[in-house]
């Protein structure tokens, strides 16, 4: 597609529950990152692809956080038994051949989690 | 861990000129970048730094000292549109490798 695009935009849940936010990157770009922004904070690093495998899970705040990616496009973030904490922005971005040549991400607009 | 830094708000007047810092303590480094995000919205890539020295670019200009660990982002002639949060992030090492972000600054621009 012509941009990131990340479904659904918004999403309210109750704490417990399961969530799955997914990420349509830009058709080529080779490597997907998910981040987390909650409210007067940075962005939290949480996951990143490079093609389908995940060199780098560090940022994953717990075991109840999960992703794949699949075909090299789409990828789903998943939060198993959500809690009030995980209320947050959470952003994908893609990039075409890793961050060489400065030309940076492509952010998603992002879904906002809202856990009640 | 990775330390970086940015003033936490900013406020100018149209028209004026504002510098946003940034400094940097990191494991690596190979470039920083420059975001800007309005509120609501994604975050949009405005500038990249890797060699020491100035990148001007329109009324945006970035400048980088690997030595000194420091980055500015200076805005000229600013318009009430510039009012965003602006984000510094690094790039620890080459590849894919996640940027590192600092927690941004929010630049309000008053008439």
């Amino acid at each position: 597609g012509a941009g990131v695009s990340q479904s659904p935009s918004n999403k309210v849940t109750e704490k417990g529950k399961d969530v799955e936010l997914r990420c349509d990157p830009i058709s080529g770009h080779t490597a997907l990152y998910w981040y987390r922004q909650s409210l007067g904070q940075g962005l939290e690093f949480l996951i990143y692809f490079q093609g389908n495998s995940a060199p780098d899970k560090s940022g994953l705040p717990s075991d109840r956080f999960s992703a794949e990616r699949t075909g090299g496009s789409v990828s789903t973030l998943t939060i198993q038994r959500t809690q009030q904490e995980d209320s947050a922005v959470y952003l994908c971005a893609s990039s075409k051949d890793g961050l060489l040549g400065g030309y940076g991400y492509t952010f998603g607009s992002g879904t906002r989690l809202t856990v009640v | 861990g990775q330390n970086i830094d940015q003033p936490t708000e900013m406020t100018a007047t149209e028209g004026a000129i504002v510098q946003i810092n940034c400094t940097y303590q990191t494991s690596g480094f190979n470039g920083l970048f420059w975001y800007q995000q309005h509120a609501g919205e994604a975050p949009t890539f405005l500038s990249y730094n890797v060699l020491d020295g100035l990148e001007e670019k329109g009324r945006f200009s970035s400048f980088l000292s690997r030595s000194k660990g420091y980055s500015y982002l200076l805005l000229k002639e600013l318009q009430m549109k510039d009012s965003a949060s602006y984000l510094c992030a690094v790039i620890l090492n080459s590849g894919n490798t996640p940027l590192v972000f600092g927690k941004g600054t929010r630049l309000s621009v008053i008439a």
